[in-house]
């Protein structure tokens, strides 16, 4: 079982369109979850991230940690055809270095 | 600031040859990272240098991959001899170490083996 399980998409929507991007994950060690941004040819981008449960809302963007159900969550409100992208969660041990990724979800906005 | 370059962006390379991606990260940072993206899979990781020591290498596949860090500057993943479950776009990080620091990827080495 993959530690970090996520839908790969594509997920597409139309501009202005609230997005939900969601993982799942297995290691009950995780303390930190990030979710990076990774545009065609680019290397992974830090979108923000959340210690333990709860919320953590930057901008248009919000991130939520279910513990309890192992469930992680990205919102996306008023979408730009700039988020296209695919999106990608990790899980991250307190006191570790390494992150563990989920395969990613591609997502489109249309205009 | 520079960010995290490698070179090459993309190597092509047929099975049993040598190949070495290099790593430069941004100046300053003690802690570098390889990750690996199999197509279709998860970004995994590889191994973590803290300046030239190898912190953890546990992702490292087999003994085919060798990556250094001399003077605690760039690093170089030597992967020899290739086989084609190398293909793959292999990741550079860096970060400066201090708690939950961001880890900063280069854009990657996208290695194919024929």
């Amino acid at each position: 079982q993959k530690e970090v399980e996520q839908d790969p998409g594509p997920l597409s929507v139309p501009e202005g369109a609230i997005v939900s991007l969601n993982c799942t994950y297995s290691n009950s060690a995780f303390q930190y979850f990030m979710w990076y941004r990774q545009y065609s040819r680019k290397g992974p981008e830090l979108l923000m991230y959340t210690y333990s449960s709860g919320n953590k809302e930057d901008g248009r963007f919000t991130a939520q940690v279910d513990k309890s159900s192992k469930y992680i969550s990205l919102f996306i409100r008023d979408s730009q055809p700039s988020d296209s992208a695919t999106y990608l969660c990790a899980g991250l041990t307190g006191g570790g270095n390494k992150l563990t990724f989920g395969t990613g979800t591609q997502l489109k906005v249309e205009l | 600031e520079a960010g995290v370059t490698q070179f090459p962006s993309h190597s092509v390379i047929e099975k049993g040859q040598t190949v070495t991606l290099r790593c430069d990260p941004i100046s300053g940072h003690d802690n570098l990272y390889w990750y690996r993206r199999v197509m279709g899979k998860e970004i995994k990781f590889l191994l973590h240098f803290v300046k030239e020591s190898k912190q953890d290498e546990s992702g490292m596949p087999n003994n085919r991959f060798l990556a250094e860090r001399t003077g605690g500057t760039y690093s170089t993943l030597k992967v020899q001899p290739a086989e084609l479950e190398d293909s793959g776009v292999y990741f550079c990080a860096s970060s400066t170490g201090t708690n939950l620091d961001t880890q900063y990827f280069g854009p990657g080495t996208r290695l194919t083996v024929l």
